[in-house]
């Protein structure tokens, strides 16, 4: 089993829709939780970060962490067309050494 | 980009022949790190740096070393190159608890 599992896709979704990516880890001891997204050929670059569990929003995104679950999720609102990106999952124990998900594709749809 | 620059971008080099990138930061942050990113495997790390001359082991180092002489650089070479170590080599940085920063990448293609 891998530290940090996270559903592939690609997912394709119509724009306006409401998407929803998770990630689920085996690690308890996880306390910081971040999202990346990442454009084709392009570095990744942070959307969220927080730590421990509970919601965090940032205009159209919401990050929510279940530690007890250990299970994460990233929640994108009225998706755009430029939101079509490959979006990871990261987490840390100890604040450095980020362990990353496989990462998931999106595709919004005009 | 948060102050991070790789080089070079793209590198095609020859089976067995020595190969070193380059990560530069002007952000002084503490740690660096070294990944590369494989189609279904995400990111893995290959070395990290928490300070200079001080630098460990990460989940894929084999076949891989660094060095980090100076805050601001981190260099990842590879030996004696092998076409497994095909991929795309990202840099990235961070100061302690919180996140961390990438570099544009550097693809590099072992024929």
């Amino acid at each position: 089993q891998k530290e940090v599992e996270q559903d592939p896709g690609p997912l394709s979704v119509p724009e306006g829709a409401i998407v929803s990516l998770n990630c689920t880890y085996s690690n308890s001891a996880f306390q910081y939780f971040m999202w990346y997204r990442q454009y084709s050929r392009k570095g990744p670059e942070l959307l969220m970060y927080t730590y421990s569990s509970g919601n965090k929003e940032d205009g159209r995104f919401t990050a929510q962490v279940d530690k007890s679950s250990k299970y994460i999720s990233l929640f994108i609102r009225d998706s755009q067309p430029s939101d079509s990106a490959t979006y990871l999952c990261a987490m840390s124990a100890n604040g450095q050494n980020f362990v990353f998900g496989p990462g998931t594709r999106l595709s919004v749809l005009p | 980009d948060a102050g991070i620059t790789q080089s070079p971008r793209h590198k095609v080099t020859e089976t067995g022949t020595p190969v070193t990138l380059r990560c530069h930061q002007t952000e002084n942050h503490r740690y660096m790190y070294w990944y590369r990113q494989d189609p279904g495997h995400g990111l893995r790390l290959i070395h990290y740096s928490y300070g200079v001359k001080d630098t460990d082991k990460g989940e894929v180092s084999d076949g891989y070393s660094v060095s980090r002489s100076k805050t601001e650089d981190f260099l990842l070479t590879l030996e004696s190159a092998t076409s497994s170590q095909t991929s795309v080599y990202f840099c990235a940085i961070s100061e302690p608890d919180t996140q961390a920063f990438f570099g544009q990448g550097t693809r590099l293609t072992v024929v």
